[in-house]
């Protein structure tokens, strides 16, 4: 079983300031994990990835996020906040295994103040 | 690449109708999904097919819903006997053969009032 949990159901972050949004997994066997962001009114978009290459993992629009086992979270970072970031942000979990189907956290609403 | 289609984007109907809804998968994968998502939630898995074979359902799946995908390409979804509680977001989306990441449809939103 898997399961994924996003601490704050909202944030708000001024332009220009760091974005971090917190996501803890649980799952009993090896996972993939995912960062996918929503806009309104439209599907998910995947940002990022970790699928047990390199820890640290570099996405689109100058997203990263590290994967730590120890701790099982894979935190979502963005050294500067910009306008355009004000989205809905998922963090999902899969198995490595055949299937692969997504479980996701309840989402994160970022709010970006100019 | 065109991307995941979804059609209808909406869709209003009364309590107790019948829909279906439809989803074509980018062209070369053979893996497509179904979610769905109420407001303020993330999406909660339905369903899946690799090729034409529904492999896994959801307990959300109940009788009144039914899923195909006839010939290993589009796929259809059908809620009948509507309740409001069926209100949310239908996504559909499909992943290739090796590769780890699904791509999103940009979903179905239903109303049942």
């Amino acid at each position: 079983a898997q399961s994924v949990t996003q601490l704050g159901s909202h944030v708000s972050v001024s332009e220009g300031a760091l974005v971090l949004l917190r996501c803890n997994y649980s799952s009993s066997v090896p996972p993939y994990l995912f960062w996918y962001v929503q806009y309104p009114n439209q599907g998910l978009q995947l940002l990022l990835k970790y699928t047990s290459a390199a820890t640290l993992v570099k996405g689109i629009n100058g997203f990263e996020a590290e994967f730590k086992k120890s701790e099982t979270s894979f935190h979502l970072t963005k050294p500067s906040a910009h306008m355009s970031d004000a989205a809905e942000y998922f963090c999902a979990v899969s198995p490595q295994a055949a299937g692969n189907k997504l479980t996701f956290g309840g989402g994160t609403r970022v709010l970006v103040k100019p | 690449d065109t991307g995941v289609s979804q059609d209808p984007r909406h869709k209003i109907t009364k309590r107790g109708q019948n829909v279906t809804f439809r989803c074509d998968p980018i062209s070369e994968h053979n893996r497509l999904y179904w979610y769905r998502q109420t407001l303020g939630q993330g999406p909660e898995f339905l369903t899946y097919f690799q090729n034409e074979a529904q492999l896994e359902k959801s307990r959300l799946l109940s009788d009144r819903f039914s899923a195909e995908r006839p010939k290993g390409s589009f796929s259809t979804l059908e809620i009948q006997r509507t309740e409001q509680g069926d209100s949310a977001m239908y996504l559909c989306a499909s992943r290739g053969t090796g590769v780890n990441e699904q791509f999103f449809g940009p979903g179905t939103r239903l109303t049942v009032l």
